[in-house]
């Protein structure tokens, strides 16, 4: 099956104490991008990755980093968590060209 | 500022009725729209795009209208089910970041009433 897999689906931590969210996709997609959305915010973009090795900031990148040494997986780094990234996060992926994209379902993370 | 909004954060509908679910857009360079449901804990599912130099596009139960003169773009959903009950998303291309170019709106939650 088609799918765009984020781990884990909850996470709760602390302030500061460094955590990453995995996202892998099997439809041998160029494109995969990390979202965020918040109440009232809608969805906002994080990060995006062209392809491998290519990786360019979004909307609201502050505080995250990402990697994209695979082209399958993407994941999202935050080195030092914030209250404020208390969040619902998305993976998504599209094929070169092709403009919808595929999201996965979610990782709800609440930084205390 | 440019952005794509919805009309209404809610709407509720009958069971069986027609449902119609609105967005506009302020970007008139924007050359494609997605439609995106999300149920709720799942991430947004793609519905049906249109590409602007079409007026109408149909799939199943599902027709999206754009009028590219008043910047508007509709989804209509045909006798409504329980199971469409969640958050719809437009997306427009041409105004947000990244290569995707596309920039979502705050969503539209479709109840469905018995």
């Amino acid at each position: 099956e088609a799918q765009v897999t984020q781990n884990p689906r909850y996470l709760i931590t602390v302030t500061g104490k460094k955590l990453t969210v995995t996202c892998s996709q099997n439809m041998n997609h160029e494109y995969m991008s990390w979202y965020r959305q918040d109440p009232g915010l809608g969805l906002r973009q994080i990060y995006y990755s062209m392809n491998v090795e290519v990786t360019d900031k979004g909307d609201v990148p502050e505080g995250y980093k990402v990697s994209r040494k695979e082209k399958r997986n993407f994941p999202l780094i935050l080195e030092s968590p914030s209250p404020n990234q208390t969040s619902l996060y998305f993976c998504a992926s599209s094929g070169w060209g092709s403009k919808p994209l595929h999201f996965g379902n979610g990782t709800r993370l609440t930084v205390t | 500022g440019e952005s794509v909004g919805l009309h209404l954060p809610t709407l509720s509908v009958q069971e069986g009725d027609n449902s119609i679910i609105n967005c506009a857009y302020s970007n008139s360079a924007s050359d494609y729209f997605i439609w995106y449901k999300q149920e709720s804990g799942k991430g947004p599912q793609f519905i049906i795009d249109i590409r602007s130099n079409m007026d109408k596009r149909q799939g199943q139960r599902v027709t999206v209208l754009l009028n590219k003169t008043v910047k508007h773009l509709s989804l209509q959903i045909a006798a409504t089910q329980p199971g469409d009950s969640a958050v719809y998303f437009c997306a427009e291309n041409g105004s947000g970041g990244g290569a995707d170019g596309l920039t979502f709106g705050k969503g539209t939650h479709l109840i469905i009433q018995p």
